[in-house]
């Protein structure tokens, strides 16, 4: 079964600065890797996917992501964060099991606070 | 176009009794998932439907949960009787393909057994 790793809870960036947040993989078979937002009171966004093809992959909002298969990661970055960046960021696999993103697994979540 | 819509968007019921989570999905997506968070753990799937029929019910915690998609549109999820530990934040997604489609999330309805 896949399993997904984010291994800070919390982190806190001070605006304007850059942003990198981990997540690791478990899965027997080429993932499709996806990253997405919860802003508060708001449902789950797409920020970005990876199927195959380019490891690195740009998404909405200025964020990007690189699929390591050497190293089961797919860690999320963006070069410069905004106040409006706080929130929290969940790191998901779907099974390939020809019906691509069935049944997501997703990671515990990582909270991202802004310092001014 | 509209979005996943979810309903409602917060429920506080005292265990035993039932409640009934709706969600909307947007229109034309044949793919709709359950999903829910329990406060501290991560987003659990609970089960999928391809129009009306389940694809996948591997997630359901129990036989007191139910949910149904009749005419493949909208879909219920019953939770009869509640315990205090299906506590929690119940998401919907829909999505039009399987196969490399993004899922569209709806906002939750949180629910809380008291």
């Amino acid at each position: 079964a896949q399993s997904v790793t984010q291994p800070d809870i919390h982190i806190t960036v001070s605006e304007g600065a850059s942003l990198e947040l981990r997540c690791n993989y478990s899965y027997g078979a080429t993932p499709y890797l996806f990253w997405y937002v919860q802003s508060p009171g708001q449902g789950l966004q797409l920020l970005l996917k990876y199927f195959s093809g380019d490891t690195l992959v740009q998404g909405i909002k200025g964020f990007e992501a690189e699929f390591k298969r050497s190293q089961s990661s797919f860690n999320l970055r963006k070069p410069s964060v905004h106040w409006s960046d706080a929130a929290e960021y969940f790191c998901a696999v779907g099974a390939v099991r020809g019906g691509g993103a069935d049944g997501l697994t997703f990671g515990k979540g990582t909270h991202l606070i802004i310092q001014p | 176009e509209a979005g996943v819509t979810q309903f409602p968007s917060h429920s506080v019921i005292e265990k035993g009794q039932t409640v009934t989570l709706r969600c909307d999905p947007i229109s034309g997506h044949d793919n709709l998932y359950w999903y829910r968070r329990v406060m501290g753990k991560e987003i659990k799937f609970l089960l999928h439907f391809v129009k009306e029929s389940k694809q996948d019910e591997s997630g359901m915690p129990n036989n007191r949960f139910l949910a149904e998609r009749t005419g493949g549109t909208y879909s219920t999820l019953k939770v009869q009787p509640a315990e205090l530990e299906d506590s929690g934040v119940y998401f919907c997604a829909s999505s039009q393909y399987r196969v490399r489609s993004p899922l569209h999330f709806g906002n939750g309805t949180r629910l809380t057994v008291t």
